[in-house]
């Protein structure tokens, strides 16, 4: 699975957008671009994935660049319970897989989000 | 369904000493995942099961480790002789994924975890 690329740690104020961004330069053209998000003293959380298209769900909007090189996870409005670590992962799909993928994440050590008040 | 369960959510054991964590996933849930976190880490994979079939092992999990799924329902995970080195958050998580449907990731579902001190 490609390699990502997080920064260690952001800031965003409550009520305001939080743009994380995530680079995977060596992203394969069958692999997917997934977010977690881990609050202090529990399991991560999955927040939204893609492909190559933009994706919007009740918690999140990802923007993946044309050139699948990077992404960017959006928040829309940010609230105290949005601080956590962000993990960006991409990984082969079960589909393209040909039967061999077993779904493990590999995780690296994401993005703090710190929003204040 | 209240989610993925662990326990006990905490343990403090004393070097030398067996552990034992339990796992219990989302009923419907084919795929169960053990993960291990250690403080300032991602989590890293460590064994996964596809119903009661041990499917994919990390070289992370050493002969000391052993994890089971006897009916394909809930999991253990097993540390024999804990070193100081064990001490880490040990994470379960479960899924359900058919052939055909692709990715199963809308279901990949976390436990709040077990978190190990090894002293």
């Amino acid at each position: 699975d490609a390699k990502t690329t997080q920064p260690p740690s952001m800031d965003c104020a409550e009520g305001r957008a939080a743009n994380l961004p995530c680079n995977h330069s060596t992203i394969s053209g069958n692999e997917y671009v997934y977010w977690y998000r881990q609050i202090h003293s529990q399991g991560p959380q999955y927040i939204i994935h893609g492909l190559k298209n933009n994706e919007t769900n009740e918690m999140a909007s990802l923007i993946i660049t044309e050139d699948r090189k990077s992404s960017t996870l959006i928040l829309p409005h940010a609230t105290l319970r949005d601080t956590a670590v962000y993990y960006c992962i991409v990984r082969v799909g079960e589909a393209n897989a040909g039967g061999t993928s077993y779904g493990k994440l590999t995780f690296g050590q994401g993005t703090i989000l710190t929003v204040h008040p | 369904d209240t989610g993925v369960s662990q326990d006990p959510r905490h343990k403090i054991t004393k070097r030398g000493q067996n552990v034992t964590f339990r796992c219990d996933p989302i009923s419907e849930h084919n795929r169960l995942y053990w993960y291990r976190q250690t403080l300032g880490q991602g989590p890293e994979f460590l064994t996964y099961f596809q119903n009661e079939a041990q499917l994919e092992k990390s070289r992370l999990l050493s002969d000391r480790f052993s994890a089971e799924r006897p009916k394909g329902s809930f999991s253990t995970l097993e540390i024999q002789r804990t070193e100081q080195g064990d001490s880490a958050m040990y994470l379960c998580a479960s899924s359900h994924f058919l052939w055909g449907q692709g990715l199963d990731n809308y279901g990949y579902t976390f436990g709040s975890g077990t978190r190990l001190t090894v002293v």
